[in-house]
């Protein structure tokens, strides 16, 4: 049980276009899912947390205009890289809060996303 | 604020040889959690253990085992008889207990098992 799942495993995107990556909760209802994001051979880094019904918390330093976050439902929250350029190339990776309240997060597979 | 620190970026050793893995947190919390993952090199995560501020015995699960130190803020983390399929980055990380209880990672050791 606790799966979660990320779509797509990769995307590659013009510089300039918008990425949306997708994050669910298989066989669980998730009121919180966090966003992180993994440069190359470095620690992941909390971008937000995506409560749903409401509006994400983002980490300071992040651009919320930038990084558009949805939670509209109880399994599924996106994350939305608009107008992507080549520095925003990373592997973003999603985690789900665990329903059973020990305050253990289940990751999903990542996204790698690399802006030509 | 918080912070984690996992000082040995690489470690190699031979399999069948144990390893520690060492992880020394800072929080002002008394109520927090610590957790350990493991990243294999396909980059998916993988939950290892949790444990909370208030349990200091040590664990084993296996061939893992675990030493919680309240005392020098210490979570390490033991393999013994390594194999090459433990080869990863193991990732320490510490959560608060507060209303979004996010989790803050270390910058995670990268363990290469030699046949």
């Amino acid at each position: 049980g606790a799966v979660v799942s990320q779509h797509p495993s990769r995307v590659i995107c013009k510089s300039g276009t918008s990425v949306k990556i997708e994050c669910r909760s298989l066989d669980f209802q998730a009121t919180t899912m966090f966003w992180y994001r993994q440069f190359p051979k470095q620690s992941l880094m909390l971008m937000a947390t995506s409560n749903e019904g409401s509006k994400a918390t983002y980490e300071q330093g992040v651009e919320k205009d930038k990084f558009l976050i949805n939670h509209a439902s109880l399994t599924l929250s996106t994350l939305t890289v608009t107008s992507a350029h080549p520095e925003d190339s990373s592997f973003y990776i999603c985690s789900a809060r665990s329903p059973t309240g020990y305050n253990e997060q289940f990751f999903g597979p990542g996204t790698r996303l690399t802006v030509l | 604020a918080q912070k984690v620190t996992q000082a040995q970026t690489e470690i190699s050793v031979v399999e069948k040889e144990d390893v520690t893995l060492d992880c020394v947190y800072e929080t002002r919390d008394t109520t927090y959690y610590l957790f350990w993952y493991k990243q294999p090199p396909s980059g998916e995560l993988v939950f290892l253990i949790r444990r909370n501020s208030f349990d200091e015995q040590n664990e084993i699960s296996g061939r893992y085992s675990w030493n919680f130190q309240k005392s020098t803020s210490s979570f390490n983390f033991t393999i013994t008889a390594s194999q090459v399929v433990d080869s990863a980055v193991y990732f320490c990380a510490l959560s608060d207990r507060g209303g979004n209880e996010k989790l803050t990672f270390g910058t995670g050791t990268r363990l290469t098992i030699i046949p």
